[in-house]
């Protein structure tokens, strides 16, 4: 059974540096691409980037470019989001999700990242 | 922003036929990409509902089906039941930036 198991919920400061985690299980980690998306709180989801486990070629939206790094280590099946300096705006609700190669057809249960002073 | 439009809200009667449009441009869906579909129930993760245009995964109801037109997609709930009361997004890949995007989502209630 395919199973993505997201690190638990961040309550950080702003300028402070995360890192949250998606566990895979059940399939090739290194044979699919995995994705984050975003989800501020009442609104939409946003594709920020997707990372191929295999080479680690990672692709990122051009509005997350910069903002965020993805990365993955295919000897434990895991996939990270990371910032370095988080502001207040980066408070949402973050899924990671395996691409298939077009659609998303696992999904984590999501990572509630909350930013405030 | 998003660069798939829908319709921030569509509502029917229990067992009436709704539509939720998803309208692109040529760098997306009118380049000839396919389109999914997922349904976001309340507090719950996105779960893929379509894909590929009309195809639908193992265990999703044949009330629902998808479809594709030019720049534009739609997705069709026939028979509309209180549990489908959910946010859906359409999704597809854009070329001019080299990546997926997703549509601006669309309530559903059942009146």
């Amino acid at each position: 059974e395919v199973q993505l198991v997201q690190s638990g919920a961040e309550v950080k400061k702003p300028g402070e540096s995360l890192k949250i985690s998606c566990k895979a299980s059940g399939y090739s980690f290194t044979n699919y691409w995995i994705g984050w998306v975003r989800q501020m709180p009442g609104k939409g989801l946003e594709w920020m980037g997707i990372i191929y486990p295999g080479d680690s070629d990672t692709r990122y939206s051009p509005s997350f470019q910069g903002q965020v790094i993805i990365s993955a280590d295919k000897s434990i099946n895991t996939a990270y989001l990371q910032w370095s300096s988080l502001k207040a705006s980066d408070t949402a609700m973050y899924y990671c999700a395996r691409l298939r190669p077009q659609d998303f057809d696992y999904w984590g249960q999501g990572t509630l990242v909350t930013v405030s002073s | 922003q998003s660069v798939l439009t829908q319709p921030p809200s569509v509502s029917g009667a229990p067992g009436q036929r709704v539509t939720i449009s998803c309208t692109g441009s040529s760098s997306n869906i009118g380049a000839g990409y396919n389109v999914h579909w997922y349904q976001q129930l309340p507090g719950t993760a996105p779960k893929l509902l379509i894909y590929n245009n009309s195809n639908r995964p193992s265990g999703v109801p044949d009330r629902f089906s998808g479809s594709k037109s030019d720049t534009s997609a739609s997705l069709a709930i026939t028979g509309l039941q209180a549990e489908d009361e959910a946010d859906y997004y359409c999704q597809s890949y854009d070329n001019s930036l080299s990546g997926s995007v997703f549509g601006t989502g669309t309530k559903v209630t059942a009146l």
